[in-house]
């Protein structure tokens, strides 16, 4: 069973950037792929991007291309989550998530971190 | 990009109720749906996956059903835990989208 623990909450000014970990324990590294997803206050899930299996690389949809970079190490389980030229509407909670790695594509979302709170303000 | 669309936004229901929540994909996805719950202040969690897999732990009254491009999440005999925001995820592609959600209120 993998566990999930993701770096604490944060706060940013517009412009700046924000790096949030997530540290993966249980299970074998290399058999899941991950993810991230944001919710905003009071709003619904969305997918920043994440990692294809098929590729090795992850993918970013067109709305956060340019500004977002995930990331993993391997000798310390962590996934890294890297968003760019924040602005107030980045404000939200983010996720990190995995799923099977053994597929071709994204696969559903079976483990899910804490979350980790970005406040960004002036 | 496909599009995820929930109905209803909101949906008011009460214990002992069978409750069904659609999702409609923008195009075919043949089965490549999951659901979550998600609870207030807490991180989502796996229904079903596959449209209709239930994933282990869940309890037997969540059902899911369809194919292509609608599908619907089924919550026989509505319980006190069970009020919470639903939504549906296109996956096995380059992306996954959710929909809107769905929140299920007393």
């Amino acid at each position: 069973q993998v566990h999930l623990v993701q770096s604490g909450a944060e706060v940013k000014r517009p412009g700046s950037s924000v790096r949030v970990s997530c540290k993966a324990s249980g299970g074998i590294f290399s058999s899941y792929a991950f993810s991230w997803v944001r919710q905003a206050p009071g709003q619904g899930l969305e997918w920043m991007g994440g990692f294809i299996p098929i590729s090795g690389a992850p993918n970013y949809p067109p709305k956060f291309q340019g500004r977002v970079t995930m990331t993993t190490d391997e000798s310390t389980t962590t996934a890294y989550m890297e968003l760019s030229s924040l602005r107030s509407e980045d404000t939200a909670v983010y996720y990190c998530v995995t799923y099977d790695s053994t597929g071709y594509y994204l696969g559903y979302f079976d483990h899910w971190g804490q979350g980790t709170l970005v406040t960004v303000s002036s | 990009d496909i599009q995820m669309t929930q109905s209803p936004s909101t949906l008011s229901a009460s214990v002992g109720d069978r409750v069904t929540i659609t999702c409609r994909a923008s195009q075919s996805i043949s089965s490549w749906l999951a659901w979550y719950q998600q609870k207030p202040g807490k991180a989502p969690k796996v229904l079903i996956h596959k449209a209709s897999s239930l994933e282990s732990g869940v309890p037997s009254r969540f059902s899911g059903s369809g194919s292509g491009t609608e599908f619907t999440l089924t919550i026989t005999s509505l319980q006190p835990d069970d009020f919470a925001t639903y939504y549906c995820q296109h996956y096995n592609d380059y992306s996954g989208t959710f929909g809107q959600g769905t929140k299920v209120e007393i």
